[in-house]
C-alpha cells in the first residue's frame, strides 16, 4: 500500500504561471517531508524540506505547504520558468531509522 | 567534492549473470540507501544500511544483497539476473534522519 501518494502523473503550466504539485501521505507517523526534482539520466536533487511543526516553509520561489490534519502537502512554484521541467518527488519520513519513502512523481511542464 | 558516486554508469547483463554495483560517498555521512526507479513505480527502496556494517531490506529488496563493509561504500550486489531487474539504479546518502539525501547520478541496468 503507497504510503506516499502523487495523483497527478503529469503537470502543465505556463512560464510565469504558479505550479501547484500535491502529495498525500496515510502514514500518520511522518514528520519530515521532502520534495525532489529530477532531470532525465539525473539522479534526484533536494529542493525544499518541511517539519511537521510547521505549516509553511519558503526557499525563494519555491513554498511547501502542509496540511497534517488532512496528510497533506503542496509544492508552489512561482513564477514557473522553463527551467523548472521536471519530475518532482515527494518523500516522508519519521523519526528513528525510518528510510525515505517516495511518491511516484510528477512531470513538470512549463511552457513558453 | 564529488558527493556521491555510482560505478557503473550502464550496463547490460544477460539473463543468471552476475554484478555489483558500487555506491561510494565522500560526505562521511552514517546513512546509504539503494533504490531502483521504474516508469510510473517512482522511487522505491532495495536495501538501506544505518551504519558500517549494517544492513536492512527495504520495499523489494528480493533478489538483491547489499554490504556496508566500509563507511564511506555500499554495495549492491545481484546473484542472478532477471529480466524484471532492468531498471535505474540510484544510491543515496544522509547524514541523519530529517537531513536532505544525496543520490548519486544513477546506473541504467539492462537484464536481456
Amino acid at each position: 500500500d503507497q504510503q506516499v501518494k502523487q495523483n497527478s502523473p503529469s503537470l502543465s503550466v505556463q512560464e510565469g504561471r504558479i505550479s501547484i504539485l500535491n502529495c498525500d501521505y496515510t502514514n500518520s507517523m511522518f514528520d519530515y517531508f521532502l520534495w525532489y526534482k529530477k532531470y532525465p539520466a539525473e539522479g534526484p536533487t533536494f529542493l525544499i524540506s518541511i517539519s511537521s511543526i510547521k505549516d509553511k516553509n519558503e526557499d525563494g520561489r519555491f513554498t511547501v505547504f502542509l496540511n497534517k490534519s488532512a496528510k497533506h502537502l503542496s509544492l508552489h512554484i512561482v513564477p514557473s520558468q522553463p527551467g523548472d521541467s521536471a519530475v518532482y518527488f515527494c518523500a516522508a519520513t519519521s523519526s528513528g531509522n525510518t528510510p525515505l519513502v517516495f511518491g511516484k512523481g510528477t512531470r513538470l511542464s512549463v511552457i513558453a | 567534492n564529488a558527493g556521491v558516486t555510482q560505478t557503473p554508469k550502464f550496463r547490460v547483463l544477460k539473463t543468471g549473470q552476475s554484478m555489483t554495483l558500487l555506491c561510494a560517498q565522500d560526505m562521511n555521512h552514517e546513512y546509504m540507501y539503494w533504490y531502483r526507479q521504474d516508469p510510473g513505480m517512482g522511487l522505491r527502496l532495495i536495501h538501506y544500511s544505518v551504519g558500517e556494517g549494517t544492513t536492512a531490506k527495504g520495499e523489494v529488496p528480493d533478489g538483491y544483497n547489499v554490504s556496508r563493509l566500509k563507511k564511506q561504500n555500499f554495495l549492491l550486489g545481484l546473484e542472478s539476473a532477471a529480466p524484471s531487474q532492468t531498471s535505474v539504479y540510484f544510491c543515496a546518502s544522509i547524514r541523519g534522519f530529517r537531513t536532505e539525501a544525496f543520490f548519486g547520478q544513477g546506473t541504467r541496468l539492462t537484464v536481456v
